[in-house]
């Protein structure tokens, strides 16, 4: 079992610009949940997926999207970048019928220029 | 405002010392309850977790975490610590009718000396 992977582990992009991360779950898992994990922070909730659709969100602006795809795997999109956006964006996964372990990806270091 | 909060930002213990590390919620009403570890490079590891029932729960890597509803703490422990401890430690709070809605505290960077 492969876990939860993300891609790509690192991406640099400058201002304005828009970027796609990647995430499929562990096996079995349906649900999939994106945090942004600034420098010397916690990792902070974006929003989560569940069935294709967003179920639920954090405090964060528009210009963060997402979508899942009919095999659970999902993207986050991050539109108009700010330097603010900088961080790394972490992916877990879990199963929505299950309180058991929701697993985290290694996830994918953002640097905006 | 909830809010999880871990007061210590470092902490360094010698390796075969006893370690603890604090961390304080506030919610309206008692949330789930979680410790993970994470090494550079790497994700996040759950050590424990609580959900209800005795409030002393035991983890991997022989960590061990105590819920006291009455000081709202969820404070992790080791009785002795390794060097491969070494790495940052996140408490993390999910609330009543939430499903992995995490929120996490500043986290805790523990260093050990050998």
């Amino acid at each position: 079992d492969a876990g939860v992977t993300q891609s790509p582990t690192h991406l640099i992009k400058t201002r304005g610009q828009q970027v796609t991360l990647r995430c499929s779950p562990k096996s079995g898992h349906d649900t999939v949940s994106w945090y942004q994990q600034a420098l010397g922070q916690g990792p902070q909730f974006i929003f989560q997926y569940y069935e294709e659709e967003e179920r639920q969100r954090g405090n964060f602006p528009d210009r963060f999207s997402g979508h899942q795809f009919p095999n659970y795997s999902s993207e986050l999109n991050v539109n108009a970048l700010l330097l603010g956006d900088s961080a790394l964006y972490l992916c877990a996964s879990s199963f929505v019928a299950s309180r058991d372990e929701q697993f985290f990806g290694p996830g994918t270091r953002l640097t905006v220029l | 405002a909830q809010s999880v909060t871990q007061p210590d930002i470092h902490i360094t213990v010698s390796e075969g010392a006893s370690l603890e590390l604090r961390c304080n919620y506030s919610y309206g009403a008692t949330p789930y309850l979680f410790w993970y570890v994470q090494s550079p490079g790497q994700g996040l590891q759950l050590l424990l977790k609580y959900f209800s029932g005795d409030t002393l729960v035991q983890g991997i890597k022989g960590f061990e975490a105590e819920f006291k509803r009455s000081q709202s703490s969820f404070n992790l422990r080791k009785p002795s610590v390794h060097w491969s401890d070494a790495a940052e430690y996140f408490c993390a709070v999910d609330p009543l009718g939430s499903n992995y809605k995490l929120t996490f505290g500043k986290g805790t960077l523990l260093t050990v000396n050998p």
